[in-house]
């Protein structure tokens, strides 16, 4: 799997948009980006993932650039519950493994 | 549905022991992950099953081991525990084998190693 630049720590205002950048640089064409987050001391919790399009949900927005070196997480209007580690990984889309490899994440912290 | 349950939540045990975890994946998931998290190393992946079988296994010592159980649930072994063994260990549990699905991560285990 491919590895994962990320910021180590970034900061928001409560209500404005996070935007959480994530490199991947020797990214393949069968590898997908996931975004996890980890809240302190709780298990890590699936936000969103994407291949090559845009992708939305619920929670938050991937935007992944046209060449897939690097990847956005956007969370649009930021809480304070939003405040956690956030995770990128790069993991291949095939059936037969489950295994994430983490690296340190960027630990967000969002003020009022 | 039910989430991925995990237990005990804490542990206190001393250098030498064994202990063994427990996990519950949501049911209908037949993979179930283990993983290590420490302040130092951050979160390492363990070893996965997928019906009863180990599939997949990181680069952790003999001592750590696990096993899948028939309905899926899961338990991993740590023998003649060390200090550096204390952590956080999680499992996450996934409807398949295959890579298509997210995975569904359960509170940890707090071990700590006296």
């Amino acid at each position: 799997d491919a590895k994962t630049t990320q910021p180590t720590s970034m900061d928001c205002a409560e209500g404005r948009a996070a935007n959480l950048p994530c490199n991947h640089s020797t990214i393949s064409g069968n590898e997908y980006v996931y975004w996890y987050r980890q809240i302190h001391s709780q298990g890590p919790q699936y936000i969103i993932h994407g291949l090559k399009n845009n992708e939305t949900n619920e929670m938050a927005s991937l935007i992944i650039t046209e060449d897939r070196k690097s990847s956005t997480l956007i969370l649009p209007h930021a809480t304070l519950r939003d405040t956690a580690v956030y995770y990128c990984i790069v993991r291949v889309f095939s059936g037969g493994y489950n295994k994430l490899i983490f690296g340190a994440g960027t630990r967000l912290a969002v003020h009022p | 549905k039910a989430g991925v349950t995990q237990t005990p939540r804490y542990l206190i045990k001393t250098r030498g022991q064994q202990v063994t975890l427990s996990c519950s994946p949501i049911s209908g998931h037949r993979s179930v992950s283990w993983y290590q998290q420490t302040p130092g190393q951050g979160l390492q992946f363990l070893f996965e099953y997928f019906s009863e079988t180990q599939r997949n296994k990181g680069n952790f010592p003999g001592r750590f081991s696990g096993r899948q159980f028939s309905n899926s649930r899961s338990e991993m072994n740590v023998s003649t525990l060390e200090l550096g063994d204390s952590a956080l260990y999680l499992c996450a549990s996934s409807p398949t084998g295959g890579g298509e699905y997210e995975q569904y991560f359960g509170p940890g285990t707090r071990l700590t190693v006296t």
